[in-house]
């Protein structure tokens, strides 16, 4: 089974700060990654797919890179409703797996 | 507009078995594979299970052992998931998830209910 792992687990950050969150794959899986972004008591929003291409209506602050086994997800700019919790998913093949998430917190 | 109603949670004991379904409205449902995705109480998002459009292939995650069942029925526009022997640990919001492919490309969990409450107790 392919493992993520996602890093850091935790951060504190502002308003206006750039964001990279890493997700790392056990073995390569092309660009069948995808993120989510979850806030309390809701339901996750998918954000990314194929590792960098944006879900229609997501803010274009929110960016997506890599291919293979590195992957990050970029917030240019942070922004009050930004503070979510984060989890990357690989599609590569079953089992699917997500990483544990990060959760993205005020300073 | 994608609609996706998950029923059937509430308090089982262990070893118990629910049986949770999700209707789902707003698209050629039988066009989709579908899946289930379960969040344990202050924990992660971990995938459950998927059943695919074409043939009804079917893929669960390797911790549930054999326990749980997906299946659909295209003529209702719905997505099962029976689960049998059900531990404490099984204890989570279930959420019934939609895939989507086109020319574009292929993107998992595209769309989400609002999930269904398992917990699971003596």
């Amino acid at each position: 089974d392919i493992q993520m792992t996602q890093s850091p687990s935790a951060m504190s950050a502002s308003v206006g700060d750039r964001v990279t969150i890493t997700c790392r794959a056990s073995q390569g899986i092309s660009n069948y990654l995808a993120w989510f972004q979850q806030k309390p008591g809701k339901v996750p929003k998918p954000l990314i797919y194929t590792a960098s291409s944006l879900q229609s209506g997501v803010p274009s602050r929110f960016s997506g890179s890599g291919s293979g086994t590195e992957f990050t997800l970029t917030i240019s700019s942070l922004q009050p409703e930004d503070f979510a919790t984060y989890y990357c998913l690989q599609h590569n093949s079953f089992p699917r797996t997500f990483g544990q998430g990060t959760k993205v917190e005020i300073k | 507009e994608v609609h996706l109603l998950e029923s059937g949670g509430g308090l089982v004991q262990p070893g118990g078995s629910l049986r949770l379904s999700c209707a789902a409205s707003g698209f050629t449902f039988s066009n989709y594979d579908m899946g289930w995705v379960r969040q344990a109480p202050g924990q992660g998002l971990e995938w459950v299970s998927t059943i695919s459009s074409s043939d009804h292939s079917t893929y669960y995650a390797d911790s549930l052992k054999g326990r749980f069942t997906i299946s659909r029925d295209n003529s209702k526009n719905t997505v099962h998931l029976q689960m049998n022997s059900l531990r404490a640990e099984d204890t989570a919001i279930y959420y019934c998830a939609k895939d989507h492919s086109d020319s574009s490309g292929f993107y998992p969990f595209d769309h989400w209910g609002q999930g269904t409450l398992v917990t699971v107790s003596s």
